[in-house]
């Protein structure tokens, strides 16, 4: 149980262009979903936490005007990356904490932007 | 806020021999740690996980310590196999999980056939 599913999981787009990444939990209410970016070879970094019907919370250093988070529903969370740049090629994924009785988190399966 | 440092960054050990990874975390409001095992491309995977009212949990060749007063934990593969090659990265948060996640800088584990 917990599963999240994450769609596109691969994605190739030109400069200037957006990108919409989609997490739909499936079997469960995600009240929170944190959104990471991963460069090659590096940790996942921490980008927002976005809370249904509410404003997602930023960390410090992500532009929230470029990276546009909603969580309208329950069993919805939506990143959009805006007026992509080669910079923002990285892997994207989404996690959601499991829900009672469980603990920890599930994470989506990940979503390549490749910007060109 | 949390910070989490996690050593080695690399390690290769041969084929039955064991690994070990350890981490530190600096808020000792932290008491949930999860360990992952990440492949190329792929989503983290919870490999075990131990909460702040336990000093060591163990499942079968994988094991994890902790130590609250040092604030550090550590995970423990005996036996490695070919198959354990694959980053590792530990975490540290809050019991339930809803305030976020801090991990470590991950490890990149090579077991040697």
């Amino acid at each position: 149980g917990a599963v999240v599913s994450q769609h596109p999981s691969r994605v190739i787009c030109k400069s200037g262009t957006s990108v919409k990444i989609e997490c739909r939990s499936l079997d469960f209410q995600a009240t929170t979903m944190f959104w990471y970016r991963q460069f090659p070879k590096q940790s996942l970094m921490l980008m927002a936490t976005s809370n249904e019907g509410s404003k997602a919370t930023y960390e410090q250093g992500v532009e929230k005007d470029k990276f546009l988070i909603n969580h309208a529903s329950l069993t919805l969370s939506t990143l959009t990356v805006t007026s992509a740049h080669p910079e923002d090629s990285s892997f994207y994924i989404c996690s959601a904490p499991r829900p009672n009785p469980y603990y920890g988190y599930t994470f989506g399966s990940g979503t390549r932007l490749t910007v060109v | 806020g949390e910070n989490v440092e996690q050593h080695p960054s690399t390690l290769s050990v041969q084929e039955g021999d064991s690994a070990v990874i350890k981490c530190t975390y600096s808020d000792s409001a932290s008491n949930y740690f999860p360990w992952y095992k990440q492949e190329l491309g792929k989503r983290p995977q919870l490999i075990i996980d131990i909460r702040s009212n336990v000093g060591e949990k163990k499942d079968q060749r994988i094991a994890v310590t902790l130590n609250k007063t040092a604030k550090h934990f550590s995970l423990h593969i005996t036996e490695t196999q070919p198959e354990d090659s694959a980053v590792y990265f530990c975490a540290a948060s809050n019991e339930r999980g809803y305030q976020k996640v801090t991990f470590g800088i991950g490890t990149k584990l090579q077991v040697i056939p």
